[in-house]
This record gives structure tokens, sequence and C-alpha cells, in this order.
């Protein structure tokens, strides 16, 4: 069974650019939810996609966005890049049953570095 | 707004005794409970979760404590082990809201 997968694993840019980071979810999971992780902190919830439609929303500007594709697989976009945008991005892939809370599954990260 | 707290930032614990992580929520309607385990350079690693239904759940070395009323958890590892040296997050759900919410993480380190 592969688990979640993400990539790149390490990403520079500047300021005002756009990014595309890419996660393959767990075999047999149909949700995906993306985090943000700051330095000392926790992992903060950017949204989630469930059947290819963004299913909840954290406290993120529009600029972050994200797509699901019909194999599960995701992408989270950023655009107009800022320095507090640097941090760790992380996918966490699970099974969405009904009337029941997932138990997700991260991968390992993607380290973005904004100049 | 943190509705996810763990106090302790660190915790130093000698290799075979016991650990105890822990964890407050403010939030009523959290109802699912789990924590994880972070490598450096590594994303978090599912170790055990817990239902408010229940007061406690086993896997091995690791039970993890619900007390509803004073809403606050504990994660018990018997006997530390080097190699469970890492930082600890707790998080929480509420049912239909899917997102987890984190706290800060406690950074466990088990001396030999």
């Amino acid at each position: 069974e592969t688990g979640v997968t993400q990539s790149p694993t390490h990403l520079i840019k500047t300021r005002g650019q756009q990014v595309t980071l890419r996660c393959s979810s767990q075999s047999g999971h149909n949700t995906v939810s993306w985090y943000q992780q700051a330095l000392g902190q926790g992992p903060q919830f950017i949204f989630q996609y469930y059947r290819e439609e963004e299913n909840g929303r954290g406290n993120f500007p529009p600029r972050f966005s994200g797509l699901q594709f019909p194999n599960y697989s995701s992408e989270l976009n950023v655009n107009a890049l800022e320095l507090d945008d640097s941090a760790l991005y992380l996918c966490a892939s699970s099974i969405r049953l009904s009337g029941t809370t997932d138990t997700q599954y991260f991968g390992p990260g993607t380290r973005l570095t904004v100049l | 707004d943190q509705q996810v707290k763990q106090n302790s930032p660190s915790l130093s614990v000698q290799e075979g005794r016991i650990s105890i992580l822990n964890c407050d929520y403010t939030n009523s309607m959290f109802d699912y409970f789990l924590w994880y385990k972070k490598y450096p350079a590594e994303g978090p690693t599912f170790l055990i979760s817990i239902s408010s239904i229940k007061d406690k759940n086993e896997d091995g070395r690791f039970t993890v404590f619900l007390n509803k009323s004073a809403k606050h958890l504990s994660l018990h590892i018997v006997p530390s082990q080097p190699g469970d040296s890492a930082v600890y997050f707790c998080a929480a759900s509420a049912l239909g809201a899917q997102k987890l919410v984190f706290g800060q993480g406690t950074r466990l380190t088990i001396n030999p």
C-alpha cells in the first residue's frame, strides 16, 4: 500500500511569484486536506477536497486555491507569494465515511521558502 | 483563538519510564481526538485516536485518556523508548467539520 506522497520536497520562490504543490493520496482514500505549518507551530487547516469539490476552508485568503483530480490526487496553488507564506505544506488523505470523522494520514510535506 | 492547547513545549523522560503528554481544548463541539508524532523532515504520523463516547483507548504502549468535563486529554507512553523522541501533536475535530485543529506540539526527549 502506497502512502501519501508530495512533490517537490523543497522549493524556493521570490515574493510575488506563484507556486504549485502536488499530492498523491494514499491508495483507497478519496479525500485530501491541505495544512500549513509555520516554524514552531501546529499545522493550520487550509482546505479540504472531496469528490473534486472544495469541502471546507480555513482562514486563508483566496490566493490559496486547490484542485482535486479524478484519481484523488490534488494540487495546492498559491499566487502572489508573500514572505509569511514560507512554511511546511502538508497534505493529508482520508476516507470519507458518512456519520464518522476521518483519520487523516499525512505526507512528508513540501518546505516552501519565499525570499 | 487557540482552541487546542499543549501547554508544555518540551518534556524530558528517562528511558523505561512513563511519558505523559497533555492537551486541553475549549470547543465543546469537538468529538474526535487524535495524537500524531512528528520527526524532523517528515510529516506527522498518526498514533492513536479516541472518540468522545469513550474515556480511554489503548494501542500497545500508547494509551489516550479523555476527560470531557475538564476538556482535557492525555497520551501515556509506557515504557518510553529512545525512538519515541519526537514532537507530539494533539488534534481535534468536530463531526461533519472534517478539518483537524492542532495544538502547538510538545517536544518529547527520551534520555538513556
